[in-house]
């Protein structure tokens, strides 16, 4: 597509609910990133992918929290159990390759209550 | 690692004044810097970026940084604001390492007084 693409916008969970976040990254783009942006805050990086590969999880708050990308296109982030500090902006973005320019997607808002 | 700092956290300027917003980094080699924006509700949008050569680089909505290896700096500037151009800005630094990360700073929320 024209641009990284994120689904649902918005999520609303019940405490200890688990959630899917889907990231559709721009075609032919090597590297996909996830952050997470907690309300007045910067991106807080969460974790890196190179194609399938993921090259670096250390963001990732909690064994909760898991990614993954098996095709090396499409990654999906998926929350267990989910806790009210889990509410935060999930941002996805792609890029050619590593550090070069991140496109980011319009984020994915999530609400725990 | 990377990190980046972004000592102020808010900045109010009325319409038509410069600005100048301040971006530290700390990298062990040539970084790639950036400039992102966003908007309330909206998603990140590239202002401009910097990956080797000349220092001035150019940007979208008439911004422009300057990189100043000796102080590790990457300040962006506007010489005329607009009200249009509140909003969070945030500083990123990238690797040119293949497979690293991008780090941003905390932002800096400006506001435009008319």
């Amino acid at each position: 597509g024209a641009g990284v693409s994120q689904s649902p916008r918005y999520k609303v969970a019940k405490r200890g609910q688990d959630v899917a976040l889907r990231c559709d990254p721009i075609s032919g783009h090597v590297s996909l990133f996830w952050y997470q942006q907690a309300l007045g805050q910067g991106p807080e990086f969460l974790t890196y992918f190179q194609n399938e590969a993921q090259l670096d999880k250390s963001g990732l708050p909690s064994d909760r929290f898991f990614a993954e990308r098996p095709e090396g296109s499409v990654s999906t982030l998926k929350i267990q159990r989910t806790q009210q500090e889990d509410s935060a902006v999930y941002l996805c973005a792609s890029s050619l390759a590593g550090g070069s320019e991140a496109f980011f997607g319009q984020g994915t808002r999530l609400t725990v209550v | 690692a990377q990190s980046v700092t972004q000592p102020d956290i808010h900045i109010t300027v009325s319409e038509g004044a410069s600005l100048e917003l301040r971006c530290n980094y700390s990298y062990g080699a040539t970084p790639y810097l950036f400039w992102y924006v966003q908007s309330p509700g909206q998603g990140l949008q590239l202002l401009l970026k910097y990956f080797s050569g000349d220092t001035l680089v150019q940007g979208i909505k008439g911004f422009e940084a300057e990189f100043k290896r000796s102080q590790s700096s990457f300040n962006l500037r506007k010489p005329s604001v607009h009200w249009s151009d509140a909003a969070e800005y945030f500083c990123a630094v990238g690797a040119q390492d293949y497979g690293q990360n991008f780090v941003f700073g905390p932002g800096t929320r400006l506001s435009v007084l008319p």
